[in-house]
């Protein structure tokens, strides 16, 4: 157990390409969300997966941002047409479901800076 | 949208001194949990503490829940420098899977 983790862990891009970025969570985990943590704030939820399930998917930022997570394993977050405000720290978090006290285990992150 | 707010946004204090940090929050939760985070790295799962409970310890770290309040303190005794970072509560209200809504943190920063 390796704990989570996230590929790459910069990317700069060119606004309007698109980028994907992948999470590989602790491999009993069934849980798996994403976050945006932009400078100087705190995480943002953004969606998540039971499973292959995504359960949620409503606070996804725009119709620009898409997540998959195929065979319950691996997750990505593909985000299309970049702009410059899309640039942050993007960070996958890993759990085993437990009523009232599921601790989320989190990656180092993806950087994006978009230019 | 953030739930909680951390209080102060930033601390400095000297080692061996004891670090207190607050964090509010608005809607019933099923826990609380606290995280740490080295400047720009993942966050580290420190402790949770979950609706029923009052206050919870581990190592130098002490957690206080007042649900009547909605508020929550983390206490870390006899800081190291190594303690040096941002400190972040998190709120399950059970929406969203068990999906966690974070505060902005405390800057805490311990001179050796």
């Amino acid at each position: 157990d390796t704990g989570v983790s996230q590929n790459p862990r910069h990317k700069i891009t060119k606004r309007g390409q698109n980028v994907t970025f992948r999470c590989d969570p602790i491999s009993e985990h069934n849980r798996l969300y994403w976050y945006r943590q932009t400078l100087g704030q705190g995480p943002e939820f953004l969606t998540y997966f039971q499973n292959e399930a995504q359960l949620e998917k409503s606070r996804l930022l725009s119709d620009r941002f898409s997540a998959e997570r195929p065979k319950g394993s691996f997750s990505t977050l593909e985000i299309q047409r970049t702009e410059q405000g899309d640039s942050a720290m993007y960070l996958c978090a890993s759990s085993t479901y437990e009523t009232y006290q599921e601790t989320q285990y989190f990656g180092p992150g993806t950087r994006l800076l978009v230019l | 949208s953030q739930q909680g707010e951390e209080d102060p946004q930033a601390l400095s204090i000297q080692e061996g001194e004891n670090a207190t940090m607050n964090c509010s929050y608005k809607t019933s939760i099923n826990n609380l949990q606290w995280y740490r985070q080295n400047s720009g790295r993942g966050l580290v799962h420190l402790i949770l503490i979950r609706s029923n409970e009052r206050e919870k310890h581990s190592g130098r770290l002490r957690v206080t829940l007042d649900t009547s309040k909605k508020s929550s303190s983390l206490l870390i005794t006899a800081s190291r420098a190594a303690d040096t970072a941002s400190y972040f509560c998190a709120t399950d209200d059970g929406n969203a899977g068990n999906m966690l809504t974070f505060g902005g943190g405390t800057r805490l920063m311990v001179k050796p």
